[in-house]
């Protein structure tokens, strides 16, 4: 199976700073990777498909990058609601994999 | 709006057999795969099983041969048949849609399964 890292465990950030968060696929997805926002209590929100497309709704501040093996999620400004829990996800083979998540924490 | 709500959860005794049921509206059904991802406590995602729009199904190594996912486009609904359950089944259970070569774009707010004597 494909496995996914995500690095670092957790970031420790305050509002309005930048965030850049990296997956990385054990053999090349190609650009079939997806990331996921987790709130406590709360199920996961799709925020970016294909590597880099926002999904509907998602603010502009959310981008992602990258393909093959190497990806990144970058969060241009913290708002309050950011602070949550980030998982990237592949679905180029089978069995579908997620990352073992990045906690975006309040500084 | 889509709106999935899943059902069904609750305590079993390791061996025991659970079936979740996820009702699903506002898209078109018949169209989406659909799928089930679980979230043991205090854990990330793992992606449980999805069944594609032409009723072809896959799972996770670990859940093949014990459970079984299916849909009734008639209803609208999904189902996640859970047999010979074990101590790490116990998850938070939701079902989402994957429109047809895309990523999970809608959630459930999941079904609790708790495996414990």
């Amino acid at each position: 199976e494909i496995v996914l890292t995500q690095s670092p465990a957790t970031l420790s950030l305050s509002p309005r700073e930048r965030a850049t968060l990296s997956c990385r696929a054990s053999q090349s997805v190609g650009s079939s990777l997806a990331w996921y926002q987790q709130n406590p209590g709360q199920a996961p929100r799709l925020l970016i498909s294909d590597a880099s497309n926002r999904a509907t709704g998602i603010p502009a501040r959310f981008s992602g990058s990258g393909s093959g093996t190497d990806f990144t999620l970058t969060i241009s400004s913290l708002e309050p609601e950011d602070f949550a829990v980030y998982y990237c996800h592949q679905r180029s083979k089978w069995p579908w994999t997620f990352g073992q998540g990045t906690t975006v924490g309040v500084k | 709006e889509v709106q999935l709500l899943e059902s069904g959860g609750g305590l079993v005794q390791p061996g025991g057999s659970l079936t979740l049921s996820c009702t699903a509206s506002g898209f078109a059904f018949s169209e989406s795969a659909l799928s089930w991802v679980r979230q043991a406590p205090g854990k990330g995602l793992e992606w449980v099983s999805t069944v594609g729009t032409a009723d072809d199904t896959y799972y996770l190594d670990s859940v093949k041969d014990r459970f079984t996912v299916s849909r009734d486009i008639s209803k609208n609904m999904l189902y996640l048949q859970m047999n010979s359950l074990r101590a790490d089944d116990t998850a938070l259970y939701y079902c989402a849609k994957n429109p047809v070569g895309d990523f999970l774009d809608s959630w459930g707010q999941g079904a609790l399964v708790t495996v414990s004597p």
